[in-house]
């Protein structure tokens, strides 16, 4: 069984500035993807950036960078020059073998201009 | 093709009436799933397909809720004798197997509300 786990449920930002939201997981799984996907208000869930765990470099989309600690079980998600349209909840979820996605409680994020 | 389409948006329903949710995934996703979410929480995973197969089922899906994939295209979720603690949000994803090509990701649709009162 996967969990995942995202110890701040709420964040505030100053737009532009940084903030970093956390995620530790557990799997039993050898080879794995780890999402950060991003909940707009009343709107779809689309997905903000993706690790692959056998990838040691960390990921980065644009604004958005994760810090991955495989050992640590680790994977956290930095947002650069936050914007007002980066609030929303954020959720962090690992996959298994079957592409079956397991989700965290979620972080409310709240950028404020 | 314009995504993964959920029908109906919203549903409100008294308690112990029959709804059906419809999703329609991305034409060349091989894998359909459902998930259930409650307000300010994660959401939870209900079932999965691989074509027309049910392969995996969550203890959340009591007998009182059923999935089907009859052709490997479109899917419903019937829940019978609904109850209060079904209302919730019910969100459908597809995928394209990482034996496939695919990388493990999950697009969504926009989800169903149901409110049972």
């Amino acid at each position: 069984a996967q969990t995942v786990t995202q110890s701040q449920p709420e964040m505030s930002v100053q737009e532009a500035e940084t903030v970093t939201l956390s995620c530790t997981y557990d799997t039993s799984e050898n080879n794995y993807y780890l999402f950060w996907y991003k909940q707009p208000p009343s709107r779809q869930m689309i997905l903000v950036i993706r690790q692959e765990a056998y990838k040691q470099q960390n990921a980065t989309e644009n604004r958005f960078s994760v810090n991955f600690q495989k050992a640590a079980k680790s994977f956290s998600l930095k947002i650069s020059d936050s914007q007002l349209g980066d609030t929303a909840m954020y959720f962090c979820a690992c996959n298994n073998a079957g592409n079956m996605l397991t989700f965290g409680g979620g972080t409310r994020l709240m950028v404020k201009p | 093709d314009t995504g993964v389409s959920q029908d109906p948006r919203h549903k409100i329903t008294k308690r112990g009436q029959n709804v059906t949710f419809r999703c329609d995934p991305i034409s060349e996703h091989n894998r359909l799933y459902w998930y259930r979410q409650t307000l300010g929480q994660g959401p939870e995973f209900l079932t999965y397909f691989q074509n027309e197969a049910q392969l995996e089922k969550s203890r959340l899906l009591s007998d009182r809720f059923s999935a089907e994939r009859p052709k490997g295209s479109f899917s419903t979720l019937e829940i019978q004798r609904t109850e209060q603690g079904d209302s919730a949000m019910y969100l459908c994803a597809s995928s394209l197997a990482q034996l496939a090509g695919g990388t493990g990701e999950l697009f969504f649709g926009e989800g169903s509300r149901l409110t049972v009162l």
